[in-house]
């Protein structure tokens, strides 16, 4: 079945704290996984993303994870921001159809 | 380039009214995905459309709910009779590919339907 599942549901954090999210997915034959944040009223928009030729790709203070075997995978923020604050999706493909199935997102509060 | 536009941003309907909601691709992008969202929660897939032809409405209500992409125009989503329970934001995205190969779906702001 396409189910994309995503933990924690909610994530307080102090600044300067790392946060981690994690997603698992069902679907072995997806290969792209990407991370959105939607701030409060905003569109969801890409901040990183992973193809599973790689097992962890790096921008600035994001980092993605993939475990393939395991299927799941993870964002990491380092040092956050007050401006962090936001809920972020997970996602993956679905290669017979091509649409991106969304994890059911984790909303971050980054306390100064 | 201007990004993904929708419109209405904003719409209110009565119980069986009909609410139609639009979404204009980037330039040059030619398939288009519909997703709910409800209140706290995540984005739902909905349809999955290219010029003309629906690939994919496996999310899509069968009763009530339709959507198209014509050749000339915006996508439309189609909601007949709503009810409370279609109270949503509708996001529209589009790419340029198929999402797998070229990566990003782009989003537009949303059209955030109240059913009274």
């Amino acid at each position: 079945g396409e189910n994309v599942e995503q933990h924690p549901s909610t994530l307080s954090v102090q600044e300067g704290d790392s946060a981690v999210i994690k997603c698992t997915y069902s679907d072995s034959a997806s290969n792209y996984f990407p991370w959105y944040k939607q701030e409060l009223g905003k569109r969801p928009q890409l901040i990183i993303d992973i193809r599973s030729n790689v097992g962890e790709k790096k921008d600035q203070r994001i980092a993605v994870t993939l475990n393939k075997t395991a299927k799941h995978f993870s964002l990491h923020i380092t040092e956050t921001q007050p401006e962090d604050s936001a809920v972020y999706f997970c996602a993956a493909d679905r290669p017979q159809g091509g649409k991106l199935i969304f994890g059911q997102g984790t909303e971050l509060s980054v306390k100064p | 380039n201007a990004g993904v536009m929708q419109n209405p941003r904003h719409l209110v309907r009565r119980r069986g009214q009909e609410a139609r909601l639009r979404c204009s691709p980037m330039k040059g992008h030619s398939h288009v995905y519909w997703y709910r969202q409800l209140p706290e929660e995540g984005l739902k897939f909905m349809v999955y459309l290219q010029k003309e032809n629906i690939i994919d409405e496996s999310g899509m209500p069968k009763e009530r709910f339709s959507a198209e992409f014509p050749k000339e125009g915006p996508s439309i989503l189609r909601i007949q009779q709503v009810v409370r329970g279609d109270s949503a934001a509708y996001f529209c995205a589009s790419s340029l590919s198929l999402a797998a190969n070229t990566g990003e779906l782009f989003f537009g702001e949303g059209s955030r339907l109240t059913v009274l």
